[in-house]
């Protein structure tokens, strides 16, 4: 069946450093692909989404690009924050509207 | 609007009592689903709905009930808590037109059961 890997958190990085969130998927078809953010204490809330191959969403400096070659939808960001620590999921749309979620990537930013 | 919200935000129970998480949005969404979230598990399924009077199982539906009378409100039923349903349950909702899967969570509920 359908399916979503993550790379493992955490991830530590310094403020301004590069990010990378690993991701890649298994599915049949093209499903649409999204990022999701959790903030501490909160609710996930939609963080960008592609719906077809070689799409890219993008949000608060957040990019990610549909590549249907290496099924992957990798989660990047050029310069981070304290602000963007928070755990990250990347999901791809399945059948009755339901998402197929990754694991989860907490994401630490330190000062 | 209020989005989606839940209450309790938090609970304690002894094994084998009964509650209900309360869940509701009031953005006219078709589609509901609870989820619980465990530390290095990600998010599983509980149960959801696809409209008033339709529910199904998920992932993860033993030891949980809901039903859906109105398009608003979606609650989850715990029959007999057991310690391992100790977990934070977020509800959530989808449907605004042209979106069919940006999904919007309440705030969650934390439940411990003892």
């Amino acid at each position: 069946g359908d399916s979503v890997t993550q790379m493992e958190g955490p991830v530590t990085l310094s403020e301004e450093a590069f990010l990378t969130i690993n991701c890649t998927y298994t599915a049949t078809g093209y499903p649409s692909l999204f990022w999701y953010v959790q903030y501490p204490g909160e609710g996930l809330q939609l963080l960008l989404k592609a719906t077809k191959a070689d799409d890219k969403g993008s949000n608060k400096g957040f990019e990610a690009t549909y590549r249907k070659e290496t099924t992957s939808f990798h989660l990047e960001k050029g310069s981070v924050q304290v602000s963007d620590s928070a755990v990250y999921f990347c999901a791809l749309g399945g059948s009755n509207y339901q998402l197929i979620w990754g694991a989860g990537t907490k994401l630490i930013i330190k000062p | 609007n209020a989005g989606v919200t839940q209450t309790p935000k938090f609970q304690v129970l002894k094994t084998g009592q009964s509650m209900t998480l309360q869940c509701a949005q009031d953005m006219n969404h078709e589609y509901m689903s609870w989820y619980r979230q465990d530390p290095g598990m990600g998010l599983r399924l509980i149960h959801y709905s696809v409209g008033a009077g339709i529910t199904d199982q998920g992932e993860v539906p033993n030891g949980y009930n809901v039903s859906r009378s109105t398009t608003e409100d979606f609650p989850l039923r715990l029959l007999s808590a057991a310690p391992s349903q100790t977990s934070v349950y977020f509800c959530a909702s989808t449907g605004s037109p042209g979106q069919p899967y940006e999904q919007y969570f309440g705030p969650g509920t934390r439940l411990t059961v003892t």
